[in-house]
């Protein structure tokens, strides 16, 4: 199984700043990696889809890049609804897993 | 817009079982896999099971193999989860979530979500 690492557990940062967030797989999954985001209550939405595809809808702040075992999902500037939890998921190999979440708090 | 909507959760006793319902409208259900996603309380995510489009693969996690079993009926638009010998451990919201259309285990849309407790 693939275990994927998210750092760090938790960002805080004020709107405006830039936040960067990482995810680092135990085994290459290519390119097969996206980001989630979630906010409570709710379920996960969909952000970036192969590492660096955004996913219908979403923002052009939120970038993703990578490949291989590192990954980085980046918020250009912050905005107040982007204070969440942030989640990745490796479709690389079986089964799915997902990190561990990062939780982006307002400073 | 896409459309999932979950039921059949509520409180069972460990050992019990549980068959959750996964109703799909506003997509072409036929087409697409689909999966079973869960969330312990203030937990991450844990993938759980898919099914293919057509139903003919299926995969699970392995901390349900042998427990669980993933169905679909595409006359009926609607995903199933079976879920036998049942765990504390396994109390969570259940989501289903769909494939996107230029990917396979990816998850573009999800339902709400069902409670499963499993306590005695």
């Amino acid at each position: 199984e693939i275990v994927l690492t998210q750092s760090p557990a938790t960002l805080s940062l004020s709107p405006g700043e830039r936040a960067t967030l990482s995810c680092r797989a135990s085994q290459s999954v290519s390119i097969y990696l996206a980001w989630y985001q979630q906010k409570p209550g709710q379920a996960p939405r969909l952000l970036i889809y192969d590492a660096s595809n955004r996913a219908t809808g979403i923002p052009a702040r939120f970038s993703g890049s990578g490949s291989g075992t590192d990954f980085t999902l980046t918020i250009s500037s912050l905005e107040p609804e982007d204070f969440a939890v942030y989640y990745c998921q490796q479709r690389g190999n079986w089964p799915i897993t997902f990190g561990q979440g990062t939780r982006l708090e307002i400073k | 817009q896409v459309q999932l909507v979950e039921s059949g959760g509520g409180v069972v006793q460990p050992g019990g079982s549980l068959r959750l319902s996964c109703a799909a409208s506003r997509f072409t259900f036929s087409s697409y896999g689909m999966h079973w996603v869960r969330q312990a309380p203030g937990k991450g995510l844990e993938w759980v099971a898919f099914i293919r489009y057509d139903g003919s693969n299926k995969y699970y996690a392995d901390s349900v193999k042998g427990r669980f079993t993933i169905s679909r009926d595409n006359s009926r638009n609607t995903l199933y989860l079976q879920m036998n010998s049942l765990r504390a451990e396994d109390t969570a919201v259940y989501y289903c979530a769909k494939d996107p259309p230029y990917s396979s285990s990816y998850f573009d849309y999800w339902g709400q979500g069902t409670l499963v407790t499993v306590s005695s």
